[in-house]
């Protein structure tokens, strides 16, 4: 069975300081990661995915199959970058998404 | 620009009654989601419909009904409404490959009372 665990529900640090969300999956065949933002008062939107291997306002995740996961990354958050943060598991050839439970990001001036 | 919409951005119920929520989306999406997304729970997927009259059981479909006769509207039905559904309700949809991404609408932010 498919399954997305973050462990954080809540992730506070300060701007200007590293940030990391973590994601681990559970998955035997071949994993889609993603990872989905909601910003206060704005619909759920995509953030990056993992084939893409492209960085999107700073932030960048890397696939590690060994360790099963995918943890978000940004060298120096932003007051901006506070919001809910989602990961997305898929795979199987079919195109519907397991998410994991969110942490919710919180940048302090 | 996709554009998925909701009918309603707040919805207030009685315990019993019967609740039809709306989504619309104006990509020719192949794909549509109906999710419920409950605080420290995350988004878990009631429905999924591949087509139109297709549909699929998500993780969490008990209580639940969709309808789907047009390929841009998709409708989540709560057959008998339950204070265990108060919830928000998100649609999306997508383009039919496995790394698609979804669009989601607003949500309905729904209160049984």
């Amino acid at each position: 069975a498919q399954r997305v665990t973050q462990p954080e529900k809540l992730l506070s640090v300060f701007k200007g300081a590293p940030v990391e969300l973590k994601c681990n999956y559970s998955y035997s065949g071949s994993p889609e990661l993603f990872w989905y933002v909601q910003y206060s008062r704005q619909r759920l939107q995509l953030l990056l995915r993992h084939i893409s291997r492209e960085s999107i306002k700073g932030f960048t995740a890397d696939l590690n199959k060994g360790e099963t996961s995918f943890h978000l990354k940004k060298p120096f958050a932003q007051e901006e970058d506070s919001a809910m943060y989602y990961c997305a598991l898929g795979g199987g050839g079919a195109q519907k998404l397991v998410f994991g439970q969110g942490t919710r990001l919180t940048i302090n001036p | 620009d996709v554009k998925v919409t909701q009918s309603s951005r707040y919805l207030v119920k009685r315990t019993g009654e019967k609740v039809f929520l709306e989504c619309v989306q104006d990509m020719d999406h192949e794909n549509m989601f109906w999710y419920r997304q409950d605080p420290g729970l995350g988004l878990r997927l009631i429905y999924f419909s591949y087509d139109v009259k297709m549909k699929e059981k998500g993780d969490i479909p008990e209580g639940y009904s969709v309808s789907r006769e047009k390929k841009e509207r998709f409708s989540l039905i709560l057959e008998s409404a339950s204070t265990n559904q108060t919830s928000m309700y998100l649609c999306a949809s997508s383009l039919p490959y496995r790394d698609s991404e979804q669009y989601f609408g607003p949500g309905t932010r729904l209160t049984v009372t």
